[in-house]
């Protein structure tokens, strides 16, 4: 299976800051990488595809890179909505395998 | 407008079984591979099952393989999760979500049906 190391575990900053959550595969995936964000309570919701790709209707200021083994999601300007939970997930292989999550608090 | 709607969820006993439906609307149904994907109370996201358009293809996290079957009806734009051999840490909320037709998962999601194992 492939395994998804996601980091921070936990990240606090303020309103304004860019925002910057690494994952790495245990091996190469290319780029079938998605983002998502979650708020308590709710289902996740996709934000990047395919490692850069910007889903319809998400905001500009999230993005996403990478490729192969090492991928980076930022939020250019954090935002009091971006609160929530961020995880990645690979699609190159079965299991289809999420990081264990980036929880984002605001100062 | 894309809506996906869990239901089923509910309380059930170590060993038992519980059957969850996913009612599509908004898209053709038909068209579209779909996973199930659970989170555990407190816990991250963790992928259970895929099936194709067609039903063609099947997946299973080792998980839930052998005690979980999916499945679908396409007359029905209905995905279903049949549970057998429940056990306390299948105990989760349970989602279905749509693979875009670019072949990315997780474009659409519903809200969710709890399961909970306990005696």
């Amino acid at each position: 299976d492939i395994q998804m190391t996601q980091s921070p575990s936990s990240l606090s900053a303020s309103i304004g800051d860019r925002v910057t959550i690494t994952c790495q595969a245990s091996q190469d995936i290319s780029n079938y990488l998605n983002w998502y964000q979650q708020k308590p309570g709710k289902a996740p919701k996709l934000l990047i595809y395919d490692a850069s790709n910007l889903e319809t209707g998400v905001p500009s200021r999230f993005s996403g890179s990478g490729s192969g083994t090492d991928f980076i999601f930022t939020i250019s300007s954090l935002q009091p909505e971006d609160v929530a939970t961020y995880y990645c997930q690979q699609y190159d292989n079965v299991p289809y395998t999420f990081g264990q999550g980036t929880k984002l608090q605001v100062k | 407008e894309v809506q996906l709607v869990e239901s089923g969820g509910g309380l059930a006993q170590p060993g038992g079984s519980l059957r969850l439906s996913c009612a599509a609307s908004g898209f053709t149904f038909s068209s579209y591979d779909m996973n199930w994907v659970r989170q555990a109370p407190g816990k991250g996201l963790e992928w259970v099952s895929f099936i194709t358009f067609s039903s063609t293809t099947i997946y299973y996290a080792d998980s839930v393989k052998g005690r979980f079957v999916i499945s679908r009806d396409n007359a029905k734009n209905s995905l279903y999760l049949q549970m057998n051999s429940l056990r306390d840490d299948d105990t989760a909320v349970y989602y279905c979500a749509r693979v875009n037709r670019g072949g990315y998962p997780g474009d659409y999601w519903g809200q969710g049906t709890l399961v909970t194992v306990s005696s």
